[in-house]
Parts: structure tokens; C-alpha cells; sequence
């Protein structure tokens, strides 16, 4: 069974610092997507990695992946306010078709 | 263009009913999933349907069912409602099955009495 662990599941950071949020999991996949969420809305997706290796960063957001490693960070730049959120790691195994097996959560809040 | 859809947003139903959630895909969108949040078990994958056929299946109850129509459409339907139901349901739609982002709609929040 796929099992995904974040860490931290909460962090608390002032504005301007650094950050990253880690996933691992337990089965090979190349596939890992991470979302963000408000308290009360739904999921909006920030990254896809579909390989070994693979980087994206959007503003302050920056995530990788390293399949042999079965990891995935999140790093977050010099951070502000608006970062405030949950944010999910979340792993589809690739045996078939799409079923996300999502991470814990990352509790992010990020005080002035 | 318009993102998915589910309908209704908020629901309260007494334990022992049964409740219908709907989610409209994007556009041209032909995967759709779904996915139950609660405080307690985090975000756990339901089922997901692909042309009509449920592709995949988590570990819930039978109790728990979908369907999916010739327009990709999708139904959700709980059984026997009982107070762990409880949840923030989530659909998802990505274009074809695999690797595709999933986009989810804004969900269907549940309160069983």
C-alpha cells in the first residue's frame, strides 16, 4: 500500500525567511503533484513532476523530485503572507489510471 | 474556460438517508474522481470513472457508489448515511486517464445529523 508522509505538518515562519516542506513516500512513482489549499475552499494545483529530476518553480514556490530517493520538496523563497495555506504532496502510483494518495498536509502559516 | 463543477456545495442530511453529489468536468475532460477530506483521515480517493466504467476503487463501503454519463458527467451516492460521512467531498476532472493534472472542483461539504 502507498503510503505519503509530509514533514513538517506545521510550520510557522516569518516573513522573508526560507523554508522547505518535504514528501516522501513509500512505492516508485514518477508522478507527484502538490496543491495548495485555503481553509474552507477546495484543492489548486501548484506543481506537476512527472520525472526524475524534475523542477518547477512558480514565484516563490520552487518543487523537485527524486524518484530514486521516492522524495519531493517544496521550497519556499523569502516567504510573505499570502503563502499562508495547507499545502499537499499528493503520489499517483501509475499502475493505472489517476488515483492520488495525498500526503498528510503542511499547515504553513507565515507571520508578518 | 469553465472549471469543474459540483453541485450542491452544502448538504445536511440526518443518519440513515441517502444523499446524490454531481460534478461536471471541464470541457473536454474525460476522467473524473472523487474524493472524501475529514479532519480526521485526511484526503482519501473514493473511485474514478473513465468512459462511463468506474476504473478504480478505494477502501470505502459499498455503501459509497458513482456513475458516470455519456457527457462524463459524474454522480456520487451515499447509502445509509451515518455521522463519519461527514466530510468535504471532492471531484476531480484531467483530461483522459494517467498522466494528467487533475483539477478539482470546489466541492460538496456533507453534514450528517
Amino acid at each position: 500500500e502507498l503510503k505519503v508522509e509530509q514533514n513538517p505538518l506545521f510550520l510557522s515562519m516569518q516573513e522573508g525567511k526560507n523554508y522547505t516542506i518535504y514528501c516522501n513516500y513509500s512505492t516508485t512513482s514518477d508522478r507527484l503533484y502538490w496543491y495548495r489549499q485555503d481553509p474552507g475552499k477546495s484543492l489548486e494545483s501548484l506543481f506537476v513532476l512527472l520525472s526524475n529530476g524534475a523542477v518547477k518553480q512558480e514565484g516563490r514556490l520552487m518543487a523537485s523530485l527524486d524518484t530514486k530517493a521516492r522524495l519531493s520538496t517544496l521550497h519556499i523563497t523569502a516567504a510573505v503572507h499570502d503563502l499562508s495555506a495547507t499545502y499537499f504532496c499528493a503520489v499517483d502510483p501509475g499502475t493505472s489510471g489517476s488515483r492520488l494518495t495525498f500526503g498528510e498536509g503542511t499547515q504553513l502559516t507565515v507571520n508578518p | 474556460k469553465a472549471g469543474v463543477t459540483q453541485t450542491p456545495r452544502y448538504l445536511i442530511k440526518t443518519r440513515g438517508q441517502q444523499v446524490t453529489l454531481s460534478c461536471s468536468p471541464i470541457s473536454g475532460h474525460r476522467s473524473v474522481s472523487w474524493y472524501q477530506q475529514t479532519p480526521g483521515q485526511g484526503l482519501q480517493f473514493l473511485f474514478e470513472y473513465f468512459s462511463e466504467t468506474q476504473r478504480n476503487k478505494g477502501n470505502f463501503p459499498g455503501r459509497f457508489s458513482g456513475r458516470q454519463f455519456s457527457n462524463s458527467r459524474s454522480e456520487m451516492n451515499v447509502s445509509t448515511l451515518e455521522l463519519g460521512d461527514s466530510a468535504l467531498y471532492l471531484c476531480a476532472s484531467s483530461l483522459v486517464r494517467g498522466r494528467y493534472e487533475q483539477y478539482f472542483g470546489p466541492g460538496t461539504r456533507l453534514t450528517v445529523t
